[in-house]
């Protein structure tokens, strides 16, 4: 059972627009700022999206994020066969159990 | 460029003691950053085991915490993960990773070493 909530799957066409979204509480999401990870398969976790809405370098601006309360929405628009992969919400927990925390996992499928 | 790299045994056996390394190039564990690990059972989510700063200081997963230790060589550049007592449970990739001080995100990650606890 993960701290975050994501929703298993989501799925779209080629070129369409697709939003994932991370839900979680006050001690977490709604008081720290929320990163993204793209993992594709059988690769590891690569850095996305952090600081709730930045993007590293070499990261294109089709993938976007933002925040709102305890909740946070990945973007992804012009999909692509290339952005099939499973995408991971993180931030940190500021309660008593203290430490990183991520999403479940959302499986993405460009139709 | 900063790399990292885990190594360790592939296979532990129950109730024994799992120890890997993550050697790290392109930076110095000595810097203001935490160096982390983080584990993904199979076909599951991520999940943060714990971190060591420079200065020693650990964070551990509250629900692993009697049973991990997290340490650093800095004449090495490397830090290590040690979990005891494991069981199938605790079959999983481990990835090493990075986050910067005040920071909650983690910017590099070891390319994962698949741990397998079976007798």
């Amino acid at each position: 059972q993960s701290v975050l909530t994501q929703p298993p799957s989501v799925s779209a066409a080629p070129g369409q627009r697709v939003t994932i979204s991370c839900s979680g509480s006050s001690s977490n999401i709604g008081n720290n700022y929320v990163s993204w990870y793209q993992q594709l398969p059988g690769t590891a976790p690569k850095l996305l999206i952090y600081d709730n809405n930045k993007r590293p370098s070499g990261i294109p601006d089709r993938f976007s994020g933002s925040k709102s309360g305890t909740s946070a929405t990945l973007g992804i628009t012009g999909l692509q066969t290339g952005d099939e992969a499973d995408y991971y919400c993180g931030t940190w927990e500021s309660s008593l159990s203290a430490g990183g925390v991520f999403g479940g996992g959302t499986k993405l499928t460009v139709l | 460029q900063v790399q990292l790299q885990e190594s360790g045994p592939g296979l532990v056996k129950p109730s024994g003691t799992l120890s890997l390394t993550c050697t790290v190039s392109g930076d110095s564990i000595s810097s203001n950053k935490w160096w982390t690990w983080v584990r993904q059972p199979p076909a599951k989510g991520l999940e943060w085991i714990g971190e060591i700063y420079p200065s020693g200081t650990t964070n551990y997963n509250p629900s692993l915490k009697s049973r991990v230790t997290i340490s650093m060589d800095k004449s090495k550049n490397q830090f290590s993960l040690k979990l005891s007592f494991v069981t199938a449970a605790d079959t999983a990739m481990y990835y090493c990773t990075r986050r910067r001080d005040g920071h909650s995100y983690f910017e590099y990650w070891g390319q994962g070493t698949l741990v397998t606890v079976s007798s």
